[in-house]
């Protein structure tokens, strides 16, 4: 079965810089895109942006540009999010979501249970 | 703040039907997709709907989904108790360049 298994929780200070991991399995790992969306406490879901396992070619959202950082290793179908310059407002679950379009229109089939980052002083 | 916008919450008794808006602009709804996400607090979204009105496999016909203009919607009908979530709405906004998820809904079913 498909599975999105994240790393664990993590705890930052302010300014550092974190990485989560999402090990992919259960399907072909370069047959899907891969997305990370964050939700913060008590709030909705934001995007943030994609990346195509193929090629590594990332698309970030604007709120994130010059931030993040999504890169991927085939030879262990994991995923990668780094973002750095943390900020409080930044504590949040953060998210890998398969997509089965790999286009616009995307939507996700797949979700992992999230990696909670905490940045806090 | 989201740029699409939900009601923050709906409310039905069991057996009923429920409906929750998805209201966007010609930039996103009008011109794209719309998926829909139910999410238990504490666990992963699950998929409900992809392609405005498509259910994957394993989601029954109670949930369908639907569009007009700049506006989505998701009618759950035959509630149940155990339809009690969190409800996001999802589509890209072709100026943008983003996807954008809706606000969220609480269903209580009463």
């Amino acid at each position: 079965q498909v599975q999105l298994v994240h790393s664990g929780a993590e705890v930052r200070n302010p300014g550092a810089s974190v990485t989560i991991s999402c090990k992919a399995s259960g399907y072909t790992f370069t047959s899907y895109f891969i997305h990370w969306v964050r939700q913060a406490p008590g709030q909705g879901l934001e995007w943030m942006g994609i990346i195509n396992p193929v090629t590594g070619r990332t698309t970030y959202a604007q709120n994130f540009q010059g931030r993040v950082t999504m890169t991927r290793d085939t030879s262990t179908s994991t995923v990668y999010m780094d973002l750095s310059s943390l900020r409080s407002e930044d504590t949040a679950v953060y998210s890998c979501a398969r997509d089965p379009r790999g286009y616009n229109n995307y939507y996700f089939d797949y979700w992992g249970q999230g990696t909670l980052v905490t940045v806090s002083s | 703040q989201s740029v699409l916008t939900q009601p923050p919450s709906v409310s039905a008794a069991p057996g009923q039907k429920v409906t929750i808006s998805c209201s966007g602009s010609s930039s996103n709804i009008g011109k794209n997709y719309v998926s829909w996400y139910l999410q238990v607090p504490g666990t992963a979204p699950k998929l409900l709907i992809y392609d405005t009105d498509k259910r994957p496999s394993g989601i029954p016909d109670r949930f369908s989904g639907s569009k007009s203009g700049t506006s989505a919607a998701l009618d759950i009908t035959g509630l149940q108790t155990g339809d009690e979530a969190d409800y996001y709405c999802g589509t890209w906004d072709s100026s943008l360049s983003a996807v954008l998820f809706g606000g969220g809904t609480t269903l209580a079913v009463l």
